[in-house]
């Protein structure tokens, strides 16, 4: 039963363009979740979390939304760049904060030039 | 932010033997985690180790296959026992992350890659 899911398994972006990574959760009491994002031969290096009371936060050229009557949530990167190709990981938690993380598939996105 | 390591970073070994991988950490946390993360899945999350008492494993993880250690507020060990190569995968400790009293974030290591022959 895979609670978190991302059915997009890559993404190939231009550089400069924005990049849409979309995520899917099944389990209502969810009421955080975080982005992290992956290069190969690291561990997952956090980017950004939304807490189940706002549906927008953003932090330099990332913006997540949270639509929770549709149990999905998106991470924009405005511009990509390069240095933004890993796997992105979206992480769900029905704790408070982050513990008892669930995780998505991972998304691969590639930035072009 | 955390600064996290694991030791090995890789092996090779053979079914039926043991494995201990090590987490550190640079700082005092109370939470450190365990995740697996099994070729072309997402991580799972495998045990929550605090110190000074027992690990609370996650559905499908028991301790006698993965019996984990939390000796002090900086270290942490997992075992993978008895091993076979559906136990091959990469295995990740994470701790807590702090904005104020809220948990807000899990920082990761770099991770262990085990290859079971």
């Amino acid at each position: 039963d895979q609670q978190v899911k991302q059915n997009s398994p890559s993404l190939s972006v231009q550089e400069g363009r924005i990049s849409i990574l979309n995520c899917d959760y099944t389990n209502s009491m969810f009421d955080y979740f975080l982005w992290y994002k992956k290069y190969p031969a690291e561990g997952p290096t956090f980017l950004i979390s939304i807490s189940s009371i706002k549906d927008k936060n953003e932090d330099g050229r990332f913006t997540v939304f949270l639509n929770k009557s549709a149990k999905h949530l998106s991470l924009h990167i405005v511009p990509s760049q390069p240095g933004d190709s890993a796997v992105y990981f979206c992480a769900a938690s029905a704790i408070e904060g982050a513990q008892k993380l669930v995780f998505g598939q991972g998304t691969r996105l590639t930035i072009n030039p | 932010s955390a600064v996290i390591s694991q030791k090995p970073s890789r092996d090779i070994c053979q079914r039926g033997t043991s494995l201990t991988i090590q987490c550190q950490v640079d700082s005092q946390v109370t939470m450190m985690f365990w995740y697996r993360q099994q070729p072309g899945q997402s991580l799972t999350l495998i045990a929550t180790a605090n110190q000074g008492s027992e690990a609370t494993y996650e559905s499908g993880f028991v301790i006698d296959k993965f019996p984990i250690s939390r000796p002090n507020l900086t270290f942490s060990t997992l075992t993978v026992s008895n091993m076979s190569p559906e136990d091959s995968s990469i295995y990740l400790c994470s701790v807590e992350g702090y904005s104020g009293s809220f948990t807000d974030t899990q920082y990761f290591g770099p991770g262990t890659r085990l290859t079971v022959l």
